[in-house]
């Protein structure tokens, strides 16, 4: 079974700190993926990686940047972080390239504060 | 852009009450539908994929229906272990990225 595990259930952050969110995925899976899901707008994409050092923009990548130093580990990192970051931030890896044809496997999310 | 709309945003039901949850969409050329289910405090969890138009899939008491336009998850006997939030996603041509819903939160009530 997939476990996609992210290091922290629960977040305070103060604004203006540098935030770094972890996950790590068991299954050797290529894809990984950064969404945020805020109540009425369902999850966002905010990066993707296909591969090791490789990333992509979502739809919202604005504030945020990553990084996939190993193919297990992808970081979310909030350079500055803003009150309107506050959210509950999903990891999720897939084992193919392409979305389509291999459904996502998710984290627990991690619930982030910005005050 | 691709668009995905869910409807009603809330569901409540009685045990036993059947009854379908709507997911609309426009995309620019459909890989694939994604059912997802997400209890509360957890991740999504992966239900269905549907591909083309008169498509069905189920699982236990869903059933999934997909037309050019909509899918509809379809809870035959719902029980109140099925109380979930139900998200829906489409992938579009590039095939990289979904794009979900804002989902609908179904309640059973025994």
């Amino acid at each position: 079974d997939v476990k996609v595990t992210q290091s922290s259930r629960y977040l305070v952050k103060r604004t203006g700190e540098k935030v770094f969110l972890e996950c790590v995925q068991d299954m050797d899976h290529e894809n990984m993926f950064w969404y945020r899901q805020d109540p009425g707008l369902g999850l966002r994409l905010i990066y993707f990686s296909y591969d090791v050092k490789m990333k992509e923009k979502g739809d919202i990548p604005e504030g945020y940047s990553v990084s996939r130093e190993k193919k297990e580990r992808f970081s979310l990192i909030l350079e500055s972080a803003s009150t309107n970051q506050t959210s509950m931030y999903l990891c999720a890896s897939s084992l193919f390239p392409s979305s389509y044809n291999s459904p996502l496997h998710f984290g627990n999310g991690t619930r982030l504060t910005v005050t | 852009e691709d668009q995905v709309t869910q409807s009603p945003e809330a569901l409540r039901l009685q045990e036993g009450e059947s009854s379908s949850l709507n997911c609309s969409y426009t995309v620019s050329g459909l890989r694939g539908l994604f059912w997802y289910r997400q209890d509360p405090g957890k991740g999504p969890e992966f239900l269905f994929t549907l591909y083309s138009a008169g498509e069905e899939k189920e699982k236990e008491r869903l059933k999934a229906t997909l037309t050019k336009k909509e899918s509809f998850l379809h809870i035959t006997a719902p029980k109140p272990e099925d109380s979930a939030t139900y998200l829906c996603a489409v992938c579009n041509n590039a095939g990289n990225m979904l794009t979900f819903g804002g989902g609908t939160r179904l309640m059973v009530k025994p």
